[in-house]
Protein backbone atom coordinates (compact mmCIF):
# COMPACT_ATOMS: atom_id res chain seq x y z
CA UNK A 1 0.00 0.00 0.00
CA UNK A 2 1.03 3.45 -0.83
CA UNK A 3 2.17 5.78 2.57
CA UNK A 4 4.25 8.84 3.17
CA UNK A 5 6.25 9.57 6.37
CA UNK A 6 7.15 12.85 7.11
CA UNK A 7 9.86 12.65 10.06
CA UNK A 8 9.68 16.24 11.86
CA UNK A 9 5.88 16.63 13.64
CA UNK A 10 6.99 20.09 14.94
CA UNK A 11 10.13 22.47 13.92
CA UNK A 12 10.36 25.52 15.97
CA UNK A 13 12.65 27.92 14.03
CA UNK A 14 13.67 31.73 14.50
CA UNK A 15 13.04 33.77 11.44
CA UNK A 16 15.84 34.02 9.17
CA UNK A 17 16.79 30.47 9.90
CA UNK A 18 16.70 27.44 6.85
CA UNK A 19 14.39 24.72 6.91
CA UNK A 20 14.01 21.09 5.43
CA UNK A 21 11.44 18.74 5.91
CA UNK A 22 11.81 15.37 5.55
CA UNK A 23 9.28 13.24 2.91
CA UNK A 24 9.19 10.03 2.40
CA UNK A 25 6.84 7.66 0.06
CA UNK A 26 6.48 4.29 -0.32
CA UNK A 27 4.92 2.97 -4.15
CA UNK A 28 7.02 1.40 -6.70
CA UNK A 29 5.28 3.06 -9.41
CA UNK A 30 5.16 6.82 -11.15
CA UNK A 31 4.13 9.02 -8.96
CA UNK A 32 3.48 12.43 -8.49
CA UNK A 33 4.47 14.57 -5.62
CA UNK A 34 2.72 17.52 -3.36
CA UNK A 35 3.49 19.62 -0.85
CA UNK A 36 0.15 21.33 0.65
CA UNK A 37 0.72 24.16 3.21
CA UNK A 38 -2.54 25.13 5.52
CA UNK A 39 -1.83 28.88 7.60
CA UNK A 40 -3.79 29.01 11.01
CA UNK A 41 -7.32 29.21 10.20
CA UNK A 42 -6.85 28.55 6.12
CA UNK A 43 -8.03 25.59 3.72
CA UNK A 44 -5.38 23.49 2.39
CA UNK A 45 -3.11 25.20 -0.02
CA UNK A 46 -0.84 23.73 -3.07
CA UNK A 47 2.70 24.82 -2.27
CA UNK A 48 4.32 22.86 -5.00
CA UNK A 49 4.34 20.03 -7.01
CA UNK A 50 6.59 16.94 -9.16
CA UNK A 51 5.43 15.49 -11.89
CA UNK A 52 8.09 15.42 -13.87
CA UNK A 53 11.05 16.17 -15.67
CA UNK A 54 13.56 18.73 -13.27
CA UNK A 55 13.82 17.10 -9.98
CA UNK A 56 14.03 20.49 -8.73
CA UNK A 57 10.79 22.28 -8.35
CA UNK A 58 10.00 25.78 -7.11
CA UNK A 59 6.71 27.03 -5.42
CA UNK A 60 5.50 29.39 -4.12
CA UNK A 61 6.78 32.12 -1.53
CA UNK A 62 10.32 30.75 -2.19
CA UNK A 63 10.00 27.05 -1.04
CA UNK A 64 11.34 24.47 -3.07
CA UNK A 65 11.09 20.89 -3.18
CA UNK A 66 14.05 17.88 -4.14
CA UNK A 67 12.73 14.42 -5.94
CA UNK A 68 15.31 11.76 -5.19
CA UNK A 69 14.09 8.46 -6.72
CA UNK A 70 16.67 6.24 -5.68
CA UNK A 71 15.33 7.51 -1.81
CA UNK A 72 11.80 7.73 -1.97
CA UNK A 73 12.24 11.18 -0.93
CA UNK A 74 10.61 14.69 -1.58
CA UNK A 75 12.49 16.94 1.09
CA UNK A 76 10.71 20.70 1.37
CA UNK A 77 13.17 23.18 2.01
CA UNK A 78 13.57 27.06 2.25
CA UNK A 79 16.74 28.78 2.45
CA UNK A 80 15.15 31.63 5.28
CA UNK A 81 11.77 31.44 6.92
CA UNK A 82 9.83 34.23 7.80
CA UNK A 83 7.30 34.29 10.57
CA UNK A 84 4.49 34.19 7.99
CA UNK A 85 6.00 31.01 7.30
CA UNK A 86 4.29 29.65 10.34
CA UNK A 87 1.54 26.77 9.22
CA UNK A 88 1.00 23.09 9.12
CA UNK A 89 2.91 21.31 6.26
CA UNK A 90 1.92 18.01 4.49
CA UNK A 91 3.50 16.16 1.75
CA UNK A 92 1.42 13.83 -0.01
CA UNK A 93 1.71 11.47 -3.14
CA UNK A 94 -0.48 10.86 -5.84
CA UNK A 95 -0.79 7.80 -8.32
CA UNK A 96 -2.84 6.92 -10.49
CA UNK A 97 -6.15 6.68 -9.13
CA UNK A 98 -6.31 10.34 -8.21
CA UNK A 99 -6.58 10.36 -4.75
CA UNK A 100 -3.68 12.20 -2.73
CA UNK A 101 -2.05 9.93 0.42
CA UNK A 102 -1.01 12.41 2.60
CA UNK A 103 1.57 12.32 5.49
CA UNK A 104 1.19 12.84 9.15
CA UNK A 105 2.01 16.32 8.66
CA UNK A 106 4.90 19.01 10.59
CA UNK A 107 3.81 21.56 12.17
CA UNK A 108 6.60 24.93 11.59
CA UNK A 109 6.58 27.36 14.29
CA UNK A 110 8.54 30.19 12.91
CA UNK A 111 9.26 32.88 16.11
CA UNK A 112 9.95 36.08 15.25
CA UNK B 1 -16.88 32.22 -5.60
CA UNK B 2 -13.89 31.00 -6.77
CA UNK B 3 -12.96 28.35 -5.00
CA UNK B 4 -14.68 25.18 -3.14
CA UNK B 5 -17.37 25.51 -0.42
CA UNK B 6 -17.88 23.35 2.00
CA UNK B 7 -21.21 24.03 4.23
CA UNK B 8 -21.54 23.96 7.31
CA UNK B 9 -18.35 24.95 8.77
CA UNK B 10 -18.63 23.80 12.46
CA UNK B 11 -21.25 20.76 13.34
CA UNK B 12 -21.96 19.40 16.60
CA UNK B 13 -24.24 16.38 16.40
CA UNK B 14 -25.24 13.93 18.93
CA UNK B 15 -24.05 9.97 19.11
CA UNK B 16 -26.80 8.49 17.15
CA UNK B 17 -27.29 11.46 15.42
CA UNK B 18 -27.52 11.65 11.70
CA UNK B 19 -25.80 14.26 9.64
CA UNK B 20 -25.00 15.68 6.07
CA UNK B 21 -22.09 17.66 5.14
CA UNK B 22 -22.23 19.63 1.57
CA UNK B 23 -19.60 20.54 -0.90
CA UNK B 24 -20.04 22.97 -3.90
CA UNK B 25 -16.87 22.17 -5.90
CA UNK B 26 -15.46 24.55 -8.51
CA UNK B 27 -18.01 24.87 -11.51
CA UNK B 28 -16.62 23.00 -13.86
CA UNK B 29 -14.49 20.39 -12.46
CA UNK B 30 -15.32 16.85 -12.80
CA UNK B 31 -13.72 15.44 -10.01
CA UNK B 32 -14.40 15.09 -6.64
CA UNK B 33 -12.40 13.90 -3.44
CA UNK B 34 -13.55 13.78 0.20
CA UNK B 35 -11.08 13.54 2.77
CA UNK B 36 -11.02 13.03 6.66
CA UNK B 37 -8.75 14.74 8.72
CA UNK B 38 -8.80 13.48 12.60
CA UNK B 39 -6.87 15.62 14.79
CA UNK B 40 -3.04 16.10 14.35
CA UNK B 41 -3.22 13.52 11.51
CA UNK B 42 -3.36 14.32 7.74
CA UNK B 43 -6.03 13.80 5.38
CA UNK B 44 -7.23 10.31 4.57
CA UNK B 45 -9.44 9.53 1.34
CA UNK B 46 -12.97 8.86 1.54
CA UNK B 47 -14.42 8.88 -2.05
CA UNK B 48 -14.17 9.77 -5.14
CA UNK B 49 -16.53 11.21 -7.43
CA UNK B 50 -15.77 11.92 -11.46
CA UNK B 51 -19.12 13.66 -12.51
CA UNK B 52 -21.52 11.44 -11.11
CA UNK B 53 -20.37 8.06 -10.82
CA UNK B 54 -18.96 6.86 -7.90
CA UNK B 55 -15.46 5.35 -8.88
CA UNK B 56 -13.87 5.05 -5.68
CA UNK B 57 -15.21 4.96 -1.66
CA UNK B 58 -12.67 2.39 -0.83
CA UNK B 59 -11.54 4.64 2.11
CA UNK B 60 -15.13 5.30 3.28
CA UNK B 61 -15.11 3.71 7.10
CA UNK B 62 -18.24 2.00 7.36
CA UNK B 63 -21.51 1.31 5.90
CA UNK B 64 -22.66 4.54 7.96
CA UNK B 65 -20.95 6.42 5.50
CA UNK B 66 -22.51 7.80 2.54
CA UNK B 67 -21.75 10.13 -0.40
CA UNK B 68 -23.99 11.20 -3.77
CA UNK B 69 -23.03 13.55 -6.28
CA UNK B 70 -26.27 13.10 -8.26
CA UNK B 71 -26.02 16.05 -10.86
CA UNK B 72 -22.53 15.79 -10.99
CA UNK B 73 -21.61 19.44 -9.40
CA UNK B 74 -22.86 19.47 -5.34
CA UNK B 75 -21.58 16.53 -3.41
CA UNK B 76 -23.50 15.73 -0.23
CA UNK B 77 -21.68 13.00 2.62
CA UNK B 78 -24.24 11.52 5.06
CA UNK B 79 -23.05 10.17 8.01
CA UNK B 80 -25.20 8.01 9.75
CA UNK B 81 -26.18 6.82 13.17
CA UNK B 82 -22.75 9.42 14.81
CA UNK B 83 -19.70 8.29 17.05
CA UNK B 84 -17.41 9.60 18.48
CA UNK B 85 -14.79 8.20 16.71
CA UNK B 86 -16.16 10.28 13.00
CA UNK B 87 -15.26 13.55 15.07
CA UNK B 88 -12.58 14.87 12.47
CA UNK B 89 -12.58 17.80 10.03
CA UNK B 90 -14.05 16.47 6.88
CA UNK B 91 -12.52 18.08 3.44
CA UNK B 92 -13.73 17.90 0.24
CA UNK B 93 -11.58 19.00 -2.91
CA UNK B 94 -12.23 19.17 -6.81
CA UNK B 95 -10.04 19.00 -9.63
CA UNK B 96 -10.55 20.26 -12.87
CA UNK B 97 -10.21 15.91 -15.06
CA UNK B 98 -11.49 12.94 -14.51
CA UNK B 99 -9.56 9.67 -13.89
CA UNK B 100 -7.01 8.68 -16.46
CA UNK B 101 -5.77 12.46 -16.50
CA UNK B 102 -5.78 12.79 -12.69
CA UNK B 103 -1.76 12.10 -12.93
CA UNK B 104 -1.95 15.91 -13.85
CA UNK B 105 -4.90 17.24 -11.96
CA UNK B 106 -4.15 19.95 -9.17
CA UNK B 107 -6.85 19.35 -6.41
CA UNK B 108 -8.49 22.50 -4.94
CA UNK B 109 -9.26 22.27 -1.20
CA UNK B 110 -12.35 23.49 0.57
CA UNK B 111 -12.12 24.79 3.60
CA UNK B 112 -13.08 21.62 5.61
CA UNK B 113 -16.37 21.14 7.87
CA UNK B 114 -15.20 20.29 11.42
CA UNK B 115 -17.63 17.51 12.84
CA UNK B 116 -17.60 17.36 16.44
CA UNK B 117 -19.70 14.49 17.85
CA UNK B 118 -20.89 14.57 21.87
Amino acid sequence: AQSVSQHNHHVILSEAASLELGCNYSYGGTVNLFWYVQYPGQHLQLLLKYFSGDPLVKGIKGFEAEFIKSKFSFNLRKPSVQWSDTAEYFCAVNAWTGKLIFGQGTTLQVKP
Amino acid sequence: GAGVSQSPRYKVAKRGQDVALRCDPISGHVSLFWYQQALGQGPEFLTYFQNEAQLDKSGLPSDRFFAERPEGSVSTLKIQRTQQEDSAVYLCASSLWGSGRTNYNEQFFGPGTRLTVL
